[in-house]
């Protein structure tokens, strides 16, 4: 079975640019999380969508904006890109949104550089 | 503010011995636990959880314990080995909550010596 699959794994953008970045979760699970994990730190948790709906947003400005298709992968979207939003970008999936067992399986990630 | 801590950025163990990782945090709301693990260019893995009603979980190598009263969960490895070397996320949650969000720490970095 796949597991979670982020696309692109790396890119670079320059400063003031959009970037789209984009998950497909494992087969079955209808949430997704996007986190994004700076350098020396850990994920931090931007927002969470379950069956199309956004279930919760963390402390992000509203340049970050998500949404989820009806086949359950998500997109992240970033505007006015600034140097600080270099990290990469995690995406998880679980079965549900929060009651029960909240475990949450990962993909790679998306390398995002902004220059 | 920092919800989960870990205060150990990095610890080193020989392999064969006992590795202990440490965490705290400040929120009596959380109710489950999770540590993963992270390897260079890979999203992290999950190891092992527990939840506030328990105050220890074994899973193989790894066994999870709970002091609810003093905030502090740590995560062993016994026995450890080469292939342990990797980051340690702590995260914590709310079983009740609306959302799964999980807090996480800043990470512990695990070398284990041959």
């Amino acid at each position: 079975d796949a597991g979670v699959t982020q696309s692109p794994t790396h890119l670079i953008k320059t400063r003031g640019q959009h970037v789209t970045l984009r998950c497909s979760p494992i087969s079955g699970h209808k949430s997704v999380s996007w986190y994004q994990q700076v350098l020396g730190q850990g994920p931090q948790f931007i927002f969470q969508y379950y069956e199309k709906e956004e279930r919760g947003r963390g402390n992000f400005p509203d340049r970050f904006s998500a949404r989820q298709f009806p086949n359950y992968s998500s997109e992240l979207n970033v505007n006015a890109l600034l140097l600080g939003d270099s990290a990469l970008y995690l995406c998880a999936s679980s079965l549900f949104p929060g009651t029960g067992n909240t475990e949450a399986f990962f993909g790679q990630g998306t390398r995002l550089t902004v220059v | 503010d920092q919800q989960v801590k870990q205060n150990s950025p990095s610890l080193s163990v020989q392999e064969g011995r006992i590795s202990i990782l440490n965490c705290d945090y400040t929120n009596s709301m959380f109710d489950y636990f999770l540590w993963y693990k992270k390897y260079p260019a890979e999203g992290p893995t999950f190891l092992i959880s527990i939840s506030s009603i328990k105050d220890k979980n074994e899973d193989g190598r790894f066994t999870v314990f709970l002091n609810k009263s003093a905030k502090h969960l740590s995560l062993h490895i016994v026995p450890s080995q080469p292939g342990d070397s990797a980051v340690y996320f702590c995260a914590a949650s709310r079983i009740s909550g609306a959302t799964n969000k999980l807090i996480f720490g800043t990470g512990t970095l695990l070398a284990v010596q041959p």
